[in-house]
C-alpha cells in the first residue's frame, strides 16, 4: 500500500500560490505520483500525475524531486472554492490505489 | 458520458440485512474500485478489480463481496449489514495509467 506524508492542515490567502507538499520515499521507480482533492462530502476528483518530469494542467503544477521521494503540489492562484482536503498518493502492487489522510487546505479572503 | 454512476445515493438497512450496492462506468476502463469513507475520515479501499473476472481484497475486505462479470459493472454486497458499515461508499474507475474518476458515493447507514 502507498506510504506517504502530508501535512494535515494548511492556510492560504485567496490569490496567492498554494504549494502542498508530500513525501513518498517507498515509492518504486516506474509508479506516477498522484493528487486528488476531495470538496466537502463530494467524490474524490483527480488533479494531475506524473512520473518523473514536472506536470502542469488547467488545474495545478507537479513538481518532483530529482530522487523521487516527495512531490509538491502547486495551485497558482488559490480560490476559496479550492478549499478541500488534498490527497497525495501512488499505485502500489497491481495498481491497487490507497489514501492517506491528506492535507485540509483552507483558503481565506 | 455518463461517467461513474452509482445508485441508490441514499440507503437506510436494518442490521442483518443485504443488499447491493450499484456501481457502472461508460469509459472502458480496466481498473474499478470501492472505497468507504467514515465521517471526518480518509478513503478507506475495500475491494478493487484489475478487469473482467478479476477481483482482489483491499484494506478492508470483510463483510464485502464483490464481482466483476463486465468491463462496465462493479456491484458491492452487503453480506449481513452491522452498524459498523455506515458509511459513505465511493466506486471509481481509471485506465491503466491513469487517473481514477469517482462517483458522487452512496451514503449508507444501518440501524
Amino acid at each position: 500500500d502507498a506510504k506517504t506524508t502530508q501535512p494535515p492542515s494548511m492556510d492560504c490567502a485567496e490569490g496567492r500560490a498554494a504549494n502542498l507538499p508530500c513525501n513518498h520515499s517507498t515509492i518504486s521507480g516506474n509508479e506516477y505520483v498522484y493528487w486528488y482533492r476531495q470538496i466537502h462530502s463530494q467524490g474524490p476528483q483527480y488533479i494531475i500525475h506524473g512520473l518523473k518530469n514536472n506536470e502542469t494542467n488547467e488545474m495545478a503544477s507537479l513538481i518532483i524531486t530529482e530522487d523521487r521521494k516527495s512531490s509538491t503540489l502547486i495551485l497558482p492562484h488559490a480560490t476559496l472554492r479550492d478549499t478541500a482536503v488534498y490527497y497525495c498518493t501512488y499505485r502500489g502492487t497491481a495498481s491497487k490505489l490507497t489514501f492517506g489522510t491528506g492535507t485540509r487546505l483552507q483558503v481565506t479572503l | 458520458n455518463a461517467g461513474v454512476t452509482q445508485t441508490p445515493k441514499f440507503q437506510v438497512l436494518k442490521t442483518g440485512q443485504s443488499m447491493t450496492l450499484q456501481c457502472a462506468q461508460d469509459m472502458n476502463h480496466e481498473y474499478m474500485s470501492w472505497y468507504r469513507q467514515d465521517p471526518g475520515m480518509g478513503l478507506r479501499l475495500i475491494h478493487y478489480s484489475v478487469g473482467a473476472g478479476i477481483t482482489d481484497q483491499g484494506e478492508v475486505p470483510n463483510g464485502y463481496n464483490v464481482s466483476r462479470s463486465t468491463t462496465e459493472d462493479f456491484p458491492l454486497r452487503l453480506l449481513s449489514a452491522a452498524p459498523s458499515q455506515t458509511s459513505v461508499y465511493f466506486c471509481a474507475s481509471s485506465e491503466r495509467e491513469g487517473g481514477y474518476t469517482f462517483g458522487s458515493g452512496t451514503r449508507l447507514t444501518v440501524v
